[in-house]
């Protein structure tokens, strides 16, 4: 059963250019969440996408955008990337009924902005 | 806000030393609570939870209790490995918020 598949696994890009990270839930979930974890930092939650809408969205700007499928794989978009945009970008995936309870975290996409 | 707060890193232990690592919070409901753990290079693995005042979450030795009273959950394991070495994030979810609030997170590690 896979679990949660993210990519790229690695990204380098240039101040002011956009970015897609991808995610594919874990089989039988259909929620994504996106948290972006700075170096020596805990996770801070961006979004939530449940039906394919945004059901929650964290302090983040609006430069931070997503998608959901209906196949429930989910993309985060970045316009404008800044330096402090650099980090570990994770998506976690959660099974129906749970209101984004249940975590399942993928292995996440190192974002490098340069 | 919501909020947790957990000891900070790096801990440094030897091999079959007692761990213990602290985490409190701060929730306006009442929220479930959760130990991760990360490797170099991974995501998050869910580690334990517990979702009550009084219940104890428990896996591969580790534990924590929910403290309704002094709002706290703190990781401990009676004999740590070498294979511990990670960082711990304690975290927290409040129904209805759809979203988990973590922890700045505790590096371990543990020496042979």
């Amino acid at each position: 059963d896979a679990g949660v598949t993210q990519s790229p696994t690695h990204l380098i890009k240039t101040r002011g250019q956009q970015v897609t990270l991808r995610c594919s839930p874990k089989s039988g979930h259909d929620t994504v969440s996106w948290y972006q974890q700075a170096l020596g930092q805990g996770p801070q939650f961006i979004f939530q996408y449940y039906e394919e809408e945004e059901r929650q969205r964290g302090n983040f700007p609006d430069r931070f955008s997503g998608h959901q499928f209906p196949n429930y794989s989910s993309e985060l978009n970045v316009n404008a990337l800044l330096l402090g945009d650099s980090a570990l970008y994770l998506c976690a995936s959660s099974p129906p009924g749970t209101g984004g309870l249940g975590y399942t975290f993928g292995s996440g996409t190192r974002l490098t902005v340069v | 806000g919501d909020s947790v707060t957990q000891m900070e890193g790096p801990v440094t232990l030897s091999e079959e030393a007692f761990l213990t690592i602290n985490c409190t919070y701060t929730a306006t409901g009442y929220p479930s609570l959760f130990w991760y753990v990360q490797y170099p290079g991974e995501g998050l693995q869910l580690l334990l939870k517990a979702t009550k005042a009084d219940d104890k979450g428990s896996n591969k030795g580790f534990e924590a209790t929910y403290r309704k009273e002094t709002t706290s959950f703190h990781l401990e394991k009676g004999s740590v490995q070498v294979s511990d070495s990670a960082v711990y994030f304690c975290a927290l979810f409040l129904t209805g918020g759809f979203k988990t609030i973590f922890g700045a997170g505790t590096r371990l590690f543990v020496k042979a």
